[in-house]
């Protein structure tokens, strides 16, 4: 079973900010956070990952919560491109365990 | 980050028979994985390819159904042996580069398989 809970849908107006949820009160001490998105019919995209501290880097931000059960990830200025499915996952060790992701729809 | 490929992109299977998925990175990584992705669903990590020596394999999945090849540090093959309407799925092979100071997955576009 996923360790992450994520809304199912979310949507967003184009060149608007992003903020997409994740849940992980279960996490354990060395597990990081990674974020990945899977557009259509593509194999899925690394975004960004993080332990405790918030990250940031040229595609989004990541905001960890002080007791690691959570965290958002954000995409500053949304784009019809960013319209996938966003996955929360976490991982130590090389392993990766998937969350069953939320589905963002970019609307113009 | 690495680059990864696979072939075949896609395949129509007949039940009964096997398909061999292979994996290329076009750089050395410490560990590849394999994970197959049924329709409208999330991402299932199927096995561990390790390099010299038997996969890894994750509960549910076994050696006989799902038997993996690591011949080198950029190359692996993932078969699906006598097939059923019910491995029609993605698969897709992932693989964390060497060097790089962390375990972040890279991912090839995968491999849509149907069986009739």
């Amino acid at each position: 079973d996923a360790k992450t809970t994520q809304p199912p849908s979310m949507d967003c107006a184009e060149g608007r900010a992003a903020n997409l949820p994740c849940n992980h009160s279960t996490i354990s001490g060395n597990e990081y956070v990674y974020w990945y998105r899977q557009i259509h019919s593509q194999g899925p995209q690394y975004i960004i990952h993080g332990l405790k501290n918030n990250e940031t880097n040229e595609m989004a931000s990541l905001i960890i919560t002080e007791d690691r059960k959570s965290s958002t990830l954000i995409l500053p200025h949304a784009t019809l491109r960013d319209t996938a499915v966003y996955y929360c996952n976490l991982g130590s060790q090389g392993n990766l365990i998937f969350g069953k992701g939320t589905k963002l729809s970019v609307k113009p | 980050s690495a680059v990864i490929s696979q072939k075949p992109s896609r395949d129509i299977c007949q039940r009964g028979t096997s398909l061999t998925i292979q994996c290329q990175v076009d750089s050395q990584v410490t560990m590849m994985f394999w994970y197959r992705q049924q329709p409208g669903q999330s991402l299932t990590l199927i096995a561990t390819a390790n390099q010299g020596s038997e996969a890894t394999y994750e509960s549910g999945f076994v050696i006989d159904k799902f038997p993996i090849s690591r011949p080198n540090l950029t190359f692996s093959t993932l078969t699906v042996s006598n097939m059923s309407p019910e491995d029609s799925s993605i698969y897709l092979c992932s693989a964390t580069p060497s060097g790089g100071g962390t375990d972040t997955q890279y991912f090839g576009p995968g491999t849509r398989l149907t069986v009739l």
